[in-house]
């Protein structure tokens, strides 16, 4: 049963460009929200979070976006730049983060220069 | 401020054998959340540890299990290896017992042949 679920293993985008990740869930419990990144041989690394009383929240050149009714967030990063290269993972909680993280299966992303 | 150490960073084991993975957790974080990545997936929580006591398990058999220390480090043992225990298991410790304050670890690589 894949609660949170990334349908695109990968995606690539020219440098300067937007790209654009996208992750759907199903549990309705669901009411805080990560992105993570992680580098080969590294653990993942926090890169943004939005709780599911906000519809966006931007920190530089990331830009979280969460539509409740459609079960949906989408990490927007824009200028893209090639040290974005790396595996996104999505990552839902229940009781605004104070619960353990269910995460999606990730998106390569891969700049292309 | 030292980060989440894991150790070993790779492991060979044979099937019905036994493992030992350890985790130093970052300095002030008092809980440490266990985590298997199987290949091509997102991960999956296994269990956490607050305060020396279990806080919380996902959907794992009782042959993987844990202890935390005093000092806030942890280990998980897995018993009766199985060829599907083939993963990478990543350690994340946080103050408080909430996913959205996680540092994660590198991980450990685990192959079993």
């Amino acid at each position: 049963d894949q609660q949170v679920k990334q349908n695109s293993p990968s995606l690539s985008v020219q440098e300067g460009r937007i790209s654009i990740l996208n992750c759907d869930y199903t549990n309705s419990m669901f009411d805080y929200f990560l992105w993570y990144k992680k580098y080969p041989a590294e653990g993942p690394t926090f890169l943004i979070s939005i709780s599911s009383i906000k519809d966006k929240n931007e920190d530089g050149r990331f830009t979280v976006f969460l539509n409740k009714s459609a079960k949906h967030l989408s990490l927007h990063i824009v200028p893209s730049q090639p040290g974005d290269s790396a595996v996104y993972f999505c990552a839902a909680s229940g009781n605004f983060g104070n619960e353990k993280l269910t995460f999606g299966t990730g998106t390569r992303l891969t700049i292309i220069p | 401020e030292t980060g989440v150490t894991q150790s070993p960073t790779h492991l060979i084991k044979t099937r019905g054998q036994q493992v030992t993975l350890r985790c130093s957790s970052q300095s002030g974080h008092n809980t440490v959340s266990w985590y298997q990545q199987a290949l091509g997936q997102g991960p999956q929580f296994i269990f956490q540890y607050y305060r020396e006591e279990e806080n919380g398990r996902g959907n794992f058999p009782p042959r993987f299990s844990g202890l935390q220390f005093p000092n806030y480090s942890s280990e998980l043992n897995v018993n009766a290896l199985e060829l599907d225990d083939s993963a990478l298991y990543l350690c994340a410790s946080s103050l408080g017992t909430g996913g959205y304050g996680y540092t994660f670890g590198s991980g450990t690589r685990l192959t079993v042949v």
